[in-house]
Formats: structure tokens, sequence, C-alpha cells
């Protein structure tokens, strides 16, 4: 089976820019998360979606991130104003039914913000 | 919220030993403990998986321990090859909860 798609795989913009990330997840997958990973630490989510409504986004800094999933399948995260500390790698994961069965990852957008 | 830590943060073992990573975790309420094998510029990657009514689960070089009452698990990985050099995240979840909680992370290095 095809794996989760992102695009990009990099991205620098300068801080108060704005950028998007684009998610495609595994096909019949209900389930799609974003993670943010600072260089040297785990993921932390972001943002959990099932089918196209939001289960979890209280991790989200909603005054600059925002994210979306339309029609349940594609989703798209988005910064806007960046700041230095936004430079991470942007994860997106999909899974089946519940985490009990493992996630799937994509291989990740490094955003710089300089 | 659930804390998982994770020791040790680097390990550098000879080809062919053994290398065991350990986390602890805080909630008694998780009960999914995932390991994820990260390769550069790669996303994390399941290599093996446990959940709480199982003390220790197999998958040939690989093998994890649970301890619930003591809240650690631990992953032990034999006859250590070069490209089992990676980093090494352990999570946990709650049944229901979806969103895991990762460790700090082990950057393996296996010497040839």
């Amino acid at each position: 089976e095809a794996g989760v798609a992102q695009s990009p795989r990099y991205k620098i913009i300068e801080k108060r820019q704005s950028v998007a990330f684009w998610c495609n997840p595994i096909s019949g997958h209900a389930t799609l998360y974003w993670y943010q990973q600072i260089l040297g630490q785990g993921p932390k989510l972001l943002i959990q979606f099932q089918n196209n409504g939001v289960v979890d986004d209280s991790q989200l800094p909603k005054d600059r991130f925002s994210a979306e999933r339309l029609k349940g399948v594609d989703s798209t995260l988005k910064i806007q104003p960046a700041k230095l500390e936004d430079s991470a790698v942007y994860l997106c994961a999909s899974s089946a039914i519940q985490v009990l069965t493992g996630y799937t990852f994509g291989s990740g957008t490094r955003l710089t913000v300089v | 919220g659930e804390n998982v830590e994770q020791h040790p943060s680097t390990l550098s073992v000879q080809e062919g030993d053994s290398a065991v990573i350990k986390c602890t975790y805080s909630d008694s309420a998780s009960n999914y403990f995932p390991w994820y094998k990260q390769e550069l510029g790669k996303g994390p990657q399941l290599i093996i998986d446990i959940r709480s009514n199982v003390g220790e689960k197999k998958d040939q070089r690989i093998a994890v321990t649970l301890n619930k009452t003591a809240k650690h698990f631990s992953l032990h990985i034999t006859e250590t090859q070069p490209e089992d050099s990676a980093v090494y995240f352990c999570a946990a979840s709650q049944t229901g909860a979806n969103n895991l909680f990762f460790g700090t992370g082990t950057r393996l290095t296996v010497i040839p």
C-alpha cells in the first residue's frame, strides 16, 4: 500500500511569513494526525482528525496555526505568521481505526524559519 | 497528561552486541506502547508494539518487555547490525485516545 504522502519536503521562510503543508494519508485511514518534531526531541501532537472532524487540537497554537481536512481525506496545516521557534519537522500520520493498530508516518516537512 | 521518559539519550554498541533502551511512563491508564525507529530524513517507522495484557513480545532480533506495576517498558535489540543505527522512540497511549506521547529518543550507533 502507498504510504503517507507529504509535501513539500523542505521549506525555508522568513519570520512573519505564512506557510502551508499538505498531507495525503493512506487510503481508507479515518484518523489523521499532525505532529511537530523539534530537533532532538520526540514528536508532539498538534491536532488529530477523525474523518473530517477535529478530535483533539488542545496543543495547537491556534493564534497562528490552523488545520483542515476537507472531505475526510487530504489535510493542510498552515502557520501564519511564522516565528523562529516554529522551525521543526512537521509530520503527518494516519491510522485505520484506533492507535492500537499503530500509526504510519509520512517523511515530514522540514521547516526553517529565518 | 502522560509523560514518557526515555534513557539513554545516546547509545553506542559494537556490532553483534545487544542494545537496551528503557522508558517510563506516568499515566497508569496507558495501555499501548509502541516503539519507532527514525532514520535520517525519514518519518518514524513502527518496529514493535506491546499492549498492557502482555509482559513480553518478540520479533526476530527485537523484543519489548513491559512492567505495568513499575510503569516501565524496554526495547531489546540482539545481534546488532550497522543498519540498526538510528534514533529510537518509545511512546505510550490509551485505548481510544489515539494520540501517542513520545519519549525524547535514543540515538543508537552500531560500530562495525
